[in-house]
């Protein structure tokens, strides 16, 4: 069965970095694409960005341009999310979440997400 | 970027019918998908591409798309259904292509 198993919480300082990983397992890694979702304390789903599993592209929402990275590591079907210079309005819970190929299918919907990683941000 | 807007609770007796709203400009033009999201957990998907359900989702959560509202309905409610509910697009000309709805918070009475 597809499981994406996330690492777990973080407590940081503001300026510093965090970096969450995202294991898949029980379908081909390469297959789909992975994406990033962030949910702040009481607030709704933010979508931050996407990588392709594949060949490693990745596209960031404009707000995180400059301070997200996505990387991912084929040997272990694990995708990674590093969000720098923290501040505390980046407290939130972070999750992965699968989709098909952005570039061709027919609508794109997320059918598996991982449990979610809590990063917190304080001085 | 596109804008999805969804009315912030609706509440509901048991055994009754809720319906969800999203609203976006010409959002009949998109697929629209639903998550719902209990306290502590991860979203679950429940209906993709306007009204398709992923396996073992119940029959009684649909969706409808038209015009500029997409709905979720959700027949028959049970006390199971209490949860946050949010619409999702992927707005393929946009820099920031995922999109969520403000999300709906559906209290069972």
């Amino acid at each position: 069965q597809v499981q994406l198993v996330q690492s777990g919480a973080e407590v940081k300082k503001p300026g510093a970095s965090v970096k969450v990983s995202c294991k898949a397992s029980g379908y081909t890694f390469t297959s789909y694409y992975m994406h990033w979702v962030r949910q702040a304390p009481g607030q709704g789903l933010e979508w931050m960005g996407i990588i392709n599993p594949s060949g490693g592209s990745t596209s960031y929402a404009q707000k995180f341009q400059g301070r997200v990275t996505m990387t991912r590591d084929t040997s272990t079907s694990t995708v990674y999310m590093e969000l720098s210079s923290l501040r505390s309005e980046d407290t939130a819970v972070y999750y992965c979440a699968r989709s098909q190929n952005v570039d061709t299918a027919m609508s794109v919907h997320f059918d598996y997400w991982g449990q979610g990683t809590l990063v917190t941000v304080s001085s | 970027s596109y804008v999805l807007t969804q009315p912030p609770s609706v509440s509901v007796a048991p055994g009754q019918t809720a319906r969800i709203t999203c609203g976006g400009n010409n959002i009949g033009s998109k697929s629209v998908h639903w998550y719902q999201q209990k306290p502590g957990q991860a979203p679950v998907l429940v209906v993709y591409d306007d009204s398709d359900r992923p396996s073992g989702i119940p029959e009684r959560f649909s969706g409808s798309n038209s015009g500029n509202t997409a709905t979720l309905t959700i027949s028959r409610v049970e006390a199971g259904d209490e949860a946050d509910y949010y619409c999702q697009v992927w707005d393929s000309s946009s820099d920031h292509p995922g999109v969520f709805g403000t999300g709906t918070k559906v209290t069972v009475l």
